[in-house]
């Protein structure tokens, strides 16, 4: 357990939904990171936050969307779902907004099938 | 445009043998480069890191090189065990306030027994 917990694990849905992925970062970690790994693909650098506030964004889709809530726990909100967006994402946390080397504790994901 | 190349999708090494695993890159503003191994179903998990000041960084069976000219790193895994058969990113941190990871498509290494 690397304590960042990821919810739901797999997630089935069709085309056009829309969807909320959760995750908990580890205990005293303050940034969020999300990326998505296609198939055969490495993982896409999508968005982070700290502490709340979005601290930068990389390849994340209009249709997709974050928050980090006051608690720390962040959602990822995917909308307009296509047969593309079927991927595995994954959420990471580390202690400060900069990031340490070797610091980033990712999650085990959520499978999000789109059919 | 791939920042991170690893070229080799998969390599097999016997038990006890010497595993190499190298990662390209091209963005001069990387200053630190991490490797993380990932089993199936797992997240990925932190191995060893290199800081762009340093050719090279050890511990244990991993060793990390780093050549800065060329703008390649590579893994050393030696002896390498069946444990370690896992996909290998290289993931390097660029500098500047974000430092979120930029991730290669990853080297599935096999150690056969």
């Amino acid at each position: 357990d690397s304590g960042v917990t990821q919810t739901p694990k797999h997630l089935i849905t069709a085309t056009g939904q829309r969807v909320t992925l959760r995750c908990s970062p580890r205990s005293g970690d303050l940034s969020v990171y999300w990326y998505q790994q296609s198939l055969d693909q490495g993982l896409q650098f999508l968005i982070q936050y700290y502490n709340g506030e979005e601290r930068a964004k990389g390849n994340i889709l209009e249709r997709f969307s974050a928050q980090q809530f006051p608690d720390l726990h962040s959602e990822l909100n995917l909308s307009s779902l296509e047969l593309g967006d079927s991927a595995l994402y994954f959420c990471a946390s580390s202690v400060g907004g900069q990031g340490e080397e070797g610091g980033y504790t990712f999650g085990s994901g959520t499978r999000l099938t789109v059919v | 445009d791939q920042q991170v190349k690893q070229n080799s999708p998969s390599l097999s090494v016997q038990e006890g043998r010497i595993s190499i695993l190298n990662c390209d890159y091209t963005n001069s503003m990387f200053d630190y480069f991490l490797w993380y191994k990932k089993y199936p179903a797992e997240g990925p998990t932190f191995l060893i890191s290199i800081s762009s000041i340093k050719d090279k960084n050890e511990d244990g069976r991993f060793t990390v090189f780093l050549n800065k000219s060329a703008k390649h790193l590579s893994l050393h895994i030696v002896p390498s065990q069946p444990g370690d058969s896992a996909v290998y990113f290289c993931a390097p941190i660029s500098s500047g306030s974000a430092r979120q990871l930029t991730f290669g498509s990853g080297t599935q290494l096999t150690v056969l027994p």
